[in-house]
């Protein structure tokens, strides 16, 4: 699986959009990206999922940009609840869906 | 919205004895996967579960770990004999096709 980075913490203001960076440039053709969530020591939530093209759904959108090496996940108005850690994955093989967590991004949403 | 429930929310045991974690999957989920988290560290995948058998499992998932889907609903983790360092939280996981569901975690202390 290819290896992500994402920076370790990152502040946003309640209300406004939040970005998380995630680069992947290892990442190859078949390769999904995901983004989960852990809020404080729940179970990740799963958040939204794409291989080439833009998705979006009620949680987030995420964009992947034309080379794949990076990809980005919106949250479009931010709240307290979002406060959490972002953990963006490649995965790619289809037999096998397991997860590798890495340590993630911790994201504050400030009032 | 169907969900994965994990049973008990917290189980404390002395060093040794055998542990037996259960999970309820979604109903018409396919792949069942168990994670651990210890405190302030990574989410890590111990094995995977497919078809009544593993999958594929990790290098923490020893001879001490089994896991077994008893019944068409029950996904349970079995610790034969539990060391102090299998005090974390552990998950539970399913899915039936790219995402996978979490359960709320199950705290295991080891005394």
């Amino acid at each position: 699986d290819a290896k992500t980075t994402q920076p370790p913490s990152m502040d946003c203001a309640e209300g406004r959009a939040a970005n998380l960076p995630c680069n992947h440039s290892t990442i190859s053709g078949n390769e999904y990206v995901y983004w989960y969530r852990q809020i404080h020591s729940q179970g990740p939530q799963y958040i939204i999922h794409g291989l080439k093209n833009n998705e979006t759904n009620e949680m987030a959108s995420l964009i992947i940009t034309e080379d794949r090496k990076s990809s980005t996940l919106i949250l479009p108005h931010a709240t307290l609840r979002d406060t959490a850690v972002y953990y963006c994955i490649v995965r790619g093989d289809p037999n096998d869906y397991k997860l590798s967590f890495g340590a993630g991004t911790t994201v504050t949403v400030r009032a | 919205e169907p969900e994965v429930t994990q049973t008990p929310s917290h189980q404390v045991t002395q060093m040794g004895q055998e542990v037996i974690l259960r999970c309820v999957p979604i109903s018409n989920h396919l792949y069942f996967y168990w994670y651990r988290q210890i405190l302030g560290q990574k989410v890590e995948f111990l094995v995977s579960f497919y078809n009544n058998e593993i999958s594929e499992k990790s290098e923490i998932f020893d001879d001490q770990f089994s896991v077994e889907r008893p019944d068409g609903s029950n996904f349970t983790l079995k610790i034969r004999s539990t060391k102090l360092e299998d005090s974390a939280m552990y998950f539970c996981a399913s899915r039936i096709i790219y995402e996978q569901y979490f359960g709320p975690g199950t705290r295991l202390t080891v005394t």
